[in-house]
C-alpha cells in the first residue's frame, strides 16, 4: 500500500515568515512529486512539481526532495494571508494511469 | 492550459435518484479520474479510465459507475443516490501521472 503522510495542522505562521510544509512517502520507487494548493471549497491547483533530488525554486515557493529519506517539502517565503489554504502532497510511482497517491493535506494559516 | 470542466458546481438530489456528473477535458488526455473529497478523509479515488470505453475501479467504487464513450468526456453515475454520497466530487485528467493531474472545479453534491 503506497502511503503519503502529511501533518494535518493547522500550521499557523506569521505574515512575512517562511512556511515549511512536509511530506513523507512510502514507495522508494516514486519518481515525481507534486504540491497542490486547495482553497476552502475550491479544487486543488498544481503549484510545484519536482523530479530530482535537491531544491527547485519558483518565485516565493521552493520544493525540496530527498529520495534517500523519502521526504519532500514545500517552503513558502514571505508568507501572505492569501497563502492560507490546504496544501496537498502527491506522489507518482510510475505506471501510466496508475496515478498519483495523495496525502490528506496540511492546513496552513498565515496570521496577519 | 488544460481545461477540465465539470458540468455543475452545486447539485441537490433526493435519496434514490439517479445522478449524472459530467466531466469534459479539452487537451486530448488519455487518463481521467473521479475522486470524492470529505473532511478528514482526503481525496479518495472512485474510478479512473485510461482510454475510451476502458474503466478501472479505484478505492471506493461501491455505489458508483462510470462511462467513457468519448476521449474527452468521463461521466460518474450514482445509480441510486444515498445521503452518505453527499460530498465534493472532483474530476481530473492527465497524460500520465509523471506530469501530474489537472482538476476540474468540483461538484458539491448534497443528497437529501
Amino acid at each position: 500500500q503506497k502511503e503519503v503522510e502529511q501533518n494535518s495542522g493547522p500550521l499557523s505562521v506569521p505574515e512575512g515568515a517562511i512556511a515549511s510544509l512536509n511530506c513523507t512517502y512510502s514507495d522508494r520507487g516514486s519518481q515525481s512529486f507534486f504540491w497542490y494548493r486547495q482553497y476552502s471549497g475550491k479544487s486543488p491547483e498544481l503549484i510545484m512539481f519536482i523530479y530530482s533530488n535537491g531544491d527547485k525554486e519558483d518565485g516565493r515557493f521552493t520544493a525540496q526532495l530527498n529520495k534517500a529519506s523519502q521526504y519532500v517539502s514545500l517552503l513558502i517565503r514571505d508568507s501572505q494571508p492569501s497563502d492560507s489554504a490546504t496544501y496537498l502532497c502527491a506522489v507518482h510511482s510510475g505506471g501510466g494511469a496508475d496515478g498519483l497517491t495523495f496525502g490528506k493535506g496540511t492546513h496552513l494559516i498565515i496570521q496577519p | 492550459d488544460v481545461k477540465v470542466t465539470q458540468s455543475s458546481r452545486y447539485l441537490v438530489k433526493r435519496t434514490g435518484e439517479k445522478v449524472f456528473l459530467e466531466c469534459v477535458q479539452d487537451m486530448d488526455h488519455e487518463n481521467m479520474f473521479w475522486y470524492r473529497q470529505d473532511p478528514g478523509l482526503g481525496l479518495r479515488l472512485i474510478y479512473f479510465s485510461y482510454d475510451v470505453k476502458m474503466k478501472e475501479k479505484g478505492d471506493i467504487p461501491e455505489g458508483y459507475s462510470v462511462s467513457r464513450e468519448k476521449k474527452e468526456r468521463f461521466s460518474l453515475i450514482l445509480e441510486s443516490a444515498s445521503t452518505n454520497q453527499t460530498s465534493m466530487y472532483l474530476c481530473a485528467s492527465s497524460t500520465g501521472g509523471l506530469y501530474g493531474y489537472t482538476f476540474g472545479s468540483g461538484t458539491r453534491l448534497t443528497v437529501v
